[in-house]
């Protein structure tokens, strides 16, 4: 159980255009999801934290307007990555808390890695 | 906010070592920390969390300790081996959101 699947685990883009990442708790309800991005041979960096059928809370420093993140159910968020640019490129992992469990933990997805060209 | 800061960020050990990593925080309202596994390319996987009311933890070849009092945690490893190999993170966690804060990560190698 606990299982949370990203879609696509791959992407390639054109600089300027937008990408939508999708991020799925597939045998549990996620109250919450975490949006973190992790450039090559760094640490896993919080974006964003979303909570289903609110606004997004976005950690200093990120472009909330660039970082479009939407919570529709309790099972699938969403992250736009919008006007990209090669800088944009790294590897976007979501994570899922489950509610109702007295547990802590999160519960990571495979990753999406962009690349923007 | 919470600062986490991890140590060393490189470690080399031979088979059948032990293996420690050190975490220290920031924020002394953190009360979960957990430890994750990731290798190349792929998701972390959590391999040990300890909560802020417990001063040890021990799962088969793994421990984590916990002084709250000095704001560090570690990561204990015994008995290596080379599917130990990976980078390994420290993570903080305060507030209803359980948001995570990061170390910078650990690179184990075991040699075989």
């Amino acid at each position: 159980g606990a299982v949370v699947s990203q879609h696509p685990s791959w992407v390639i883009c054109k600089s300027g255009t937008s990408v939508k990442i999708e991020c799925r708790s597939l045998d549990f309800q996620a109250t919450t999801m975490f949006w973190y991005r992790q450039f090559p041979k760094q640490s896993l960096m919080l974006m964003a934290t979303s909570n289903e059928g609110s606004k997004a809370t976005y950690e200093q420093g990120v472009e909330k307007d660039k970082f479009l993140i939407n919570h529709a159910s309790l099972t699938l968020s969403t992250l736009t990555v919008t006007s990209a640019h090669p800088e944009d490129s790294s590897f976007y992992i979501c994570s899922a808390v489950a509610g109702g469990r007295s547990t802590r933990e999160q519960y990571f997805g495979p990753g999406t890695r962009l690349t923007v060209t | 906010g919470e600062n986490v800061e991890q140590h060393p960020s490189t470690l080399s050990v031979q088979e059948g070592d032990s293996a420690v990593i050190k975490c220290t925080y920031s924020d002394s309202a953190s009360n979960y920390f957990p430890w994750y596994k990731q290798e190349l390319g792929k998701r972390p996987q959590l391999i040990i969390d300890i909560r802020s009311n417990v001063g040890e933890k021990k799962d088969q070849r793994i421990a984590v300790t916990l002084n709250k009092t000095a704001k560090h945690f570690s990561l204990h490893i015994t008995e290596t081996q080379p599917e130990d190999s990976a980078v390994y993170f420290c993570a903080g966690s305060t507030g209803g959101y359980n948001k995570l804060i990061f170390g910078a990560g650990t690179r184990l190698a075991v040699h075989p």
